[in-house]
């Protein structure tokens, strides 16, 4: 069975600019979760997507959205792109939402200059 | 405070020698759960081990062994019989209904192992 899988891996943008990662989770996966890990401030989530909904959501400001498609697949969005958004943004699915673990692509690292 | 708490930031092993990264964590609720995963340097979160809060033995994944202490509210990851790929950092996480069963993070434990 593929793993998750996450493109870009390596992107690099622009302060101001927008940008949009993708994730595919493992077949038969219905739930995606999006994290964002940075030296300092560690680990966060983001954001859950369960059939097409969000579930859940960090505490992040607006210009970080997502979605999920019929087919489970997930992307997330950033606007107006800061310095500090620079990280590695992982993807992580499970089966359902709510329990049992969670299986992680091999991340997209954003870098803003 | 800390949900989740991982006092090591680094340690040193010797190859082929048992190791414990240790985690300790805090909630209210009565269902959690408890997960490890590694991150090597390539970046990928690799899951480790899972442990239920309701689950009476410890869980085992072939080197991998929780050592679940709910009243002292730890589970720490036991490796026995380290190797050099096991160096990389490792994560304790949880899941609750508290949190609407986003997974919390420690700040994670750096593993090198000598030869």
């Amino acid at each position: 069975k593929a793993g998750v899988t996450q493109t870009p891996r390596y992107l690099i943008k622009t302060r101001g600019q927008q940008v949009t990662l993708s994730c595919s989770p493992i077949s038969g996966h219905r739930s995606v979760s999006w994290y964002q890990q940075t030296p300092g401030q560690g680990l966060q989530f983001l954001f859950e997507y369960f059939s097409e909904t969000q579930r859940n959501k960090g505490n992040f400001p607006g210009r970080f959205s997502g979605r999920q498609f019929s087919n489970s697949r997930s992307e997330m969005n950033v606007s107006t792109l800061e310095l500090g958004d620079s990280a590695l943004y992982l993807c992580a699915s499970s089966f359902s939402t709510g329990s049992g673990e969670q299986y992680f692509g091999p991340g997209t690292r954003l870098t803003v200059t | 405070a800390q949900k989740i708490t991982q006092t090591q930031p680094g340690m040193f092993v010797q190859e082929k020698e048992a190791v414990t990264l240790d985690c300790t964590y805090d909630t209210s609720d009565q269902s959690y759960g408890l997960f490890w995963y590694k991150q090597p340097s390539s970046g990928e979160m690799i899951f480790l081990i899972y442990q239920g809060s309701y689950d009476e033995q410890n869980a085992t994944e072939g080197r991998y062994s929780l050592n679940f202490q709910k009243a002292r509210k730890s589970a720490n990851l036991v490796i026995s019989a380290s190797q050099l790929g096991d160096s990389a950092m490792y994560f304790c996480a949880m899941r609750e209904s508290n949190s609407n069963y986003q997974l919390i993070w420690g700040a994670g434990t750096k593993l090198i192992i000598k030869p």
